[in-house]
């Protein structure tokens, strides 16, 4: 979809290194959120976004940090990855948090060897 | 604690015939079901929606049911089409809460 972009799509990264993926909007929509996709495990939460520098925690958040110091900008970062954190990771936007739609993004598969 | 849940993780229709998805839920407190449908190397699409007042809702070849009393929420597809093989996954909230997902269902539509 047009109107969100993650960078980069894809990524392989070391054993204890830092990652940063990056969610990109364009609709000003107020609630961003980070996914991952396992198989098994369908898309699991990580963390949120309600605004401008307030994020709160999803179910899987371990291991992760996310930012959003603008309205338009959402950042996961993997602070040490490891092989557990190898996924598909999804972004995506709602203008509201309930009983609407979310707007994903095309996903950014990363690989920890 | 899995509150949405797709049992089948796979499921093989004939082109033409009709596709069943089904999604079961624990939380009588959800208000509003989604479906989204998703192609590899793809972000998530949303399909459909019903508010918990309604029990059916159609848009096209598609066409979601829900079963309160059951906590069943079904996806039908007629007739199936190859486009349609993707992975399905249904999601649900409760009031002004976050969406929980499922865990995803697996459709191939053979020719």
């Amino acid at each position: 979809d047009a109107g969100i972009t993650q960078s980069p799509r894809h990524k392989v990264t070391e054993t204890g290194t830092p990652v940063t993926l990056r969610c990109h909007q364009t609709e000003n929509h107020r609630y961003m959120y980070w996914y991952r996709q396992d198989p098994g495990h369908g898309l699991r939460l990580i963390h949120y976004s309600y605004g401008v520098k307030d994020t709160d925690k999803g179910e899987v958040s371990d291991g992760y940090s996310v930012s959003r110091s603008k309205t338009e900008d959402f950042l996961l970062t993997l602070e040490s990855a490891t092989s557990s954190q190898t996924s598909v990771y999804f972004c995506a936007i709602s203008e509201n948090r309930g009983r609407t739609p979310y707007t994903f993004g095309s996903g950014t598969r990363l690989t920890v060897v | 604690d899995q509150q949405v849940k797709q049992n089948s993780p796979s499921l093989s229709v004939q082109e033409g015939r009709i596709s069943i998805l089904n999604c079961d839920y624990t939380n009588s407190m959800f208000d509003y079901f989604l479906w989204y449908k998703k192609y590899p190397a793809e972000g998530p699409t949303f399909l459909i929606s019903i508010s918990s007042i309604k029990d059916k809702n159609e848009d096209g070849r598609f066409t979601v049911f829900l079963n309160k009393s059951a906590k069943h929420l079904s996806l039908h597809i007629v007739p199936s089409q190859p486009g349609d093989s993707a992975v399905y996954f249904c999601a649900a909230s409760e009031g002004a809460q976050k969406l929980v997902f499922g865990q995803g269902t697996r459709l191939t539509i053979n020719p």
